[in-house]
């Protein structure tokens, strides 16, 4: 079984401060891939990023960054300097290697305040 | 390049209807996935087409069911609606399913009165 976990509901910043969304996942596969979605108010996911389970090396796009460590199932999204356009509700998901469906998180709503 | 679209955006039912949505995928998009997103179950996979076959599906009762057509395009039913039913339901699409990253449409918002 496949489960994602994202601890936090909610995350309220002012603009220009960091902020670091958890994701914590279980899985038996040992390839798997992960990714992070946005779901802004218009209720369309965008996709930001997928992962597979034997590459480590954390990844910056921009304002950008995640964190993947296989040793403790996580893999963080953190956005620095946020701006209000940021405001949305972020997905972890998992997806197995040889399954066509993604098991998302229960999604972490960022609200960034000018 | 035209990203995925659904229709109806918005739809009103009245229990024990029947619903039919519809999903066009990017163009060159032979994977279509249909997800239902609630505020208690969050984001739930229903199944998954490609080439016209169902290739997984997830666990939701058989009156749920889908379909694809040679084009590509993809319809999912609800027959006998409950109010539990209402939802936004969201597809996607990807090149083949296997991986790939998906791309969303903007979702179908139903509501069963």
């Amino acid at each position: 079984a496949q489960k994602v976990t994202q601890a936090q509901t909610e995350i309220s910043v002012v603009e220009k401060e960091d902020v670091t969304l958890d994701c914590v996942y279980e899985t038996r596969d040992t390839t798997y891939y992960l990714f992070w979605y946005k779901q802004p108010p218009s209720g369309e996911l965008v996709f930001l990023i997928r992962r597979n389970s034997f590459d480590e090396q954390n990844e910056i796009s921009g304002r950008y960054s995640w964190n993947f460590q296989k040793s403790t199932s996580s893999f963080n999204f953190t956005i620095t300097a946020s701006q209000v356009v940021d405001s949305a509700v972020y997905f972890c998901a998992l997806a197995p290697p040889n399954d066509y469906k993604l098991s998302f998180g229960a999604g972490t709503t960022v609200t960034v305040r000018a | 390049k035209a990203g995925v679209t659904q229709t109806p955006r918005y739809l009103i039912k009245t229990r024990g209807q029947q619903v039919t949505l519809s999903c066009s995928p990017i163009s060159g998009h032979r994977s279509v996935s249909w997800y239902q997103q609630t505020p208690g179950q969050g984001l739930q996979f229903l199944f998954e087409y490609f080439s016209e076959t169902q290739r997984n599906k997830g666990n939701f009762p058989g009156r749920f069911s889908g379909r694809q057509f040679s084009n590509s395009r993809s319809e999912m039913n609800v027959s006998t609606l409950e109010l539990g039913d209402s939802a936004l339901y969201l597809c996607a699409s990807s090149t083949s399913g296997r991986r790939d990253e998906q791309f969303f449409g903007p979702g179908t918002r139903l509501t069963v009165l």
